[in-house]
């Protein structure tokens, strides 16, 4: 079945970097865009940024330019967010969600497909 | 950047009741891009409505999406046990970023 699984929960300390990543399977990876979402407890979803799987593009929201870095591995399936200069705001789950591509190649953003989502911890 | 907000942030309902949600936009959203998920406590959320009234795959159709602009309504026409969760608006357009609205809970009265 189609399906997301990413890595595990994640302690890092501030101003370290953590990467996390999402294989996919049941599904033509390259086809789909891969999103990064993130939730603090009790809080509302904030939007990262997508990564085109099939050309490697990408978009990332303004708040997290320069801090984040969404790649991918096609021969793995796997998709991968690289947050860096962690703090301790950052101590939220990560979600990886899948989105379709138009046939003019324009990720459309509704996520149909999520991970189970990580939690990384910021603690010094 | 869109704002999303979303009304009441609690809704205390019985089953069988009928839910309705409010979602509304700072500025106009294409009725294309406005989507509507449903989370349960420890789970990642559920896409719901995508295009502001289409149902996903597996949606039952006692859940139905409307609206236009700036306002945007979720229906719950009956609510059964496994309704009660968090839902969420989102817009996602041309211009990054793609934004969530703060949720509605529907908790059991």
């Amino acid at each position: 079945q189609v399906q997301l699984v990413q890595s595990g929960a994640e302690v890092k300390k501030p101003g370290a970097s953590v990467k996390v990543s999402c294989k996919a399977s049941g599904y033509s990876f390259t086809s789909y865009a891969m999103h990064w979402v993130r939730q603090a407890p009790g809080q509302r979803l904030e939007w990262m940024g997508w990564i085109n799987a099939g050309n490697g593009n990408t978009k990332y929201s303004q708040k997290f330019q320069g801090r984040v870095t969404i790649t991918r591995d096609t021969s793995a399936s796997t998709a991968y967010m690289e947050l860096s200069s962690l703090r301790s705001e950052d101590t939220v789950v990560y979600y990886c969600a899948r989105t379709q591509i138009t046939i003019f190649g324009v990720v459309l953003g509704a996520f149909d497909i999520w991970g189970q989502g990580t939690m990384v911890t910021v603690s010094s | 950047e869109i704002v999303l907000t979303q009304s009441p942030g609690t809704l205390s309902l019985s089953p069988g009741e009928r839910a309705t949600l409010s979602c509304r936009a700072s500025q106009s959203v294409s009725s294309s891009y406005l989507v509507w998920y449903q989370q349960k406590p420890g789970q990642a959320p559920r896409l719901l409505i995508y295009g502001a009234s289409s149902r996903a795959t597996g949606i039952p159709d006692r859940f139905s999406g409307s609206g236009s602009g700036t306002d945007f309504t979720l229906t719950i026409s009956r609510l059964e046990p496994e309704d009660f969760a968090v839902y969420y608006c989102q817009q996602y357009g041309s211009s990054p970023p793609w934004t969530f609205g703060q949720g509605t809970k529907v908790e059991i009265k």
